[in-house]
């Protein structure tokens, strides 16, 4: 079945206290990319990927880290969490730009 | 940055009614492509409907389609005889088909369907 796999779903944890949300795709796809979701303020892009090694800035980059060793992964760090990126965070993937992208079923983070 | 705007927090409808969500963007590129997803409580990003800007026609899945006005830079979801399993939060979204920005998916802030029965 061709899937966008995140984990974890839930997430509670402490300021400061590194993280990382894995993503992984199996659909061989190239485009990447990293969304948070707020009240209010609809998804916003965080980082994305064009290739294995290509990543770049989204809208709001700040906090977070991203890499791109393999095709398939494309995990979002958190070096030093803070309480104001208490979101939902969704992985989303696409064979190409002008196809939809395939969403994650989501992350719950909350930093307390 | 292209931006994108929904004016309609919430809208409700009755069931087998017909209902219309807006949706404006802001944009200088001659080549995008514009979707509407579906966020229901599970919280899930479900497709709905994907327009290609360069295409006039309008694009129509089922009980969904769209009002695209390129001119005009709007791009409305009409959902006809609506069922109790529409109600959900909406986005309108655009990507990005050229330049720096390519590939880039900006969404607007979501529209909150209800359904009553």
């Amino acid at each position: 079945e061709a899937q966008v796999t995140q984990n974890p779903r839930y997430l509670i944890t402490v300021t400061g206290k590194k993280l990382t949300v894995t993503c992984s795709q199996n659909m061989n796809h190239e485009y990447m990319s990293w969304y948070r979701q707020d009240p209010g303020l609809g998804l916003r892009q965080i980082y994305y990927s064009m290739n294995v090694e290509v990543t770049d800035k989204g809208d709001v980059p700040e906090g977070y880290k991203v890499s791109r060793k393999e095709k398939r992964n494309f995990p979002l760090i958190l070096e030093s969490p803070s309480p104001n990126q208490t979101s939902l965070y969704f992985c989303a993937s696409s064979s190409f730009f002008n196809q939809p992208q395939h969403f994650g079923d989501g992350t719950r983070l909350s930093i307390l | 940055a292209q931006t994108v705007t929904q004016s309609q927090p919430e809208m409700s409808v009755q069931e087998a009614e017909t209902v219309t969500l807006s949706c404006t963007y802001d944009t200088s590129e001659s080549d995008y492509y514009l979707f509407w997803y579906k966020q229901p409580p599970s919280r899930q990003m479900i497709l709905v409907i994907r327009q290609e800007a360069y295409k006039q026609q309008n694009a129509t899945e089922n009980r969904f389609s769209v009002n695209f006005q390129k001119a005009a830079k709007s791009f409305s979801l009409k959902i006809s005889d609506s069922q109790l399993g529409d109600a959900a939060m909406y986005f309108c979204a655009y990507r990005s088909a050229v330049g720096s920005t390519l590939g880039r998916l900006y969404f607007g802030r979501g529209t909150q369907l209800t359904v009553w029965p």
